[in-house]
């Protein structure tokens, strides 16, 4: 099956530093990739939906200078947290939709998450 | 514009209990909708879906149709097991939107 890993699973960093998560579509391409953030025990909020080769679409209240997606190739989008704050601690998980001829566009593959911990 | 709401958790009950885990939705048109799996600290997996009215997803023993006419995808499974328990999450997918709309996910143990 379709296989989205995340990198890494885990970090740790102090306040005010930059943290870059890479997520990967290893087995097949996506032209779309999602970001979302989930909190404790609550549901998926999506942050943005990237497509390849443009930029990344922000859902409303989602900080496009604090939260910048790259997504420059076909198996690959970064997420990466400027200048990171204890409230920016979050698990965050990307998804893939895959864009082959033949298998279904509908579904998305969810990466493991990155568990972020700023202290 | 859409929504997911699904039955509030904790749901907890006995290994080879039913399961029924209700999942309502709004959209307009004709959504795609879907039931994921999170296990504990993982990413979501998705467990089953369904693109049409009157379809029924299925997978590892659970089951959902989709209701049109009562806007519904319920999950259920007839006999539970300890390794069920996660949190599953009920999702749609607007009818040429791209991205998924989630419910707010329903913790489920299973003791055995």
């Amino acid at each position: 099956g379709a296989v989205v890993s995340q990198h890494p699973s885990w970090v740790i960093c102090k306040s005010g530093t930059s943290v870059k998560i890479e997520c990967r579509s290893l087995d097949f391409q996506a032209t779309t990739m999602f970001w979302y953030r989930q909190f404790p025990k609550q549901s998926l909020m999506l942050m943005a939906t990237s497509n390849e080769g443009s930029k990344a679409t922000y859902e409303q209240g989602v900080e496009k200078d604090k939260f910048l997606i790259n997504h420059a190739s076909l198996t690959l989008s970064t997420l990466t947290v400027t200048s990171a704050h204890p409230e920016d601690s979050s698990f965050y998980i990307c998804s893939a939709r895959y864009s082959g001829a033949s298998g279904n566009t509908d579904t998305q593959y969810f990466g493991p998450g990155t568990r972020l911990t700023v202290l | 514009g859409d929504s997911v709401t699904q039955m509030e958790g904790p749901v907890t009950l006995s290994e080879e209990a039913f399961l029924t885990i209700n999942c309502t939705y709004t959209a307009t048109g004709y959504p795609s909708l879907f039931w994921y799996v999170q296990y504990p600290g993982e990413g979501l997996q998705l467990l089953l879906k369904a693109t049409k009215a009157d379809d029924k997803g299925s997978n590892k023993g659970f089951e959902a149709t989709y209701r049109k006419e009562t806007t519904s995808f319920h999950l259920e499974k007839g006999s539970v097991q300890v390794s069920d328990s996660a949190v599953y999450f009920c999702a749609l997918k607007g009818q040429g939107a791209q991205k998924l709309v989630f419910g707010q996910g329903t913790r489920l143990t299973i003791n055995p």
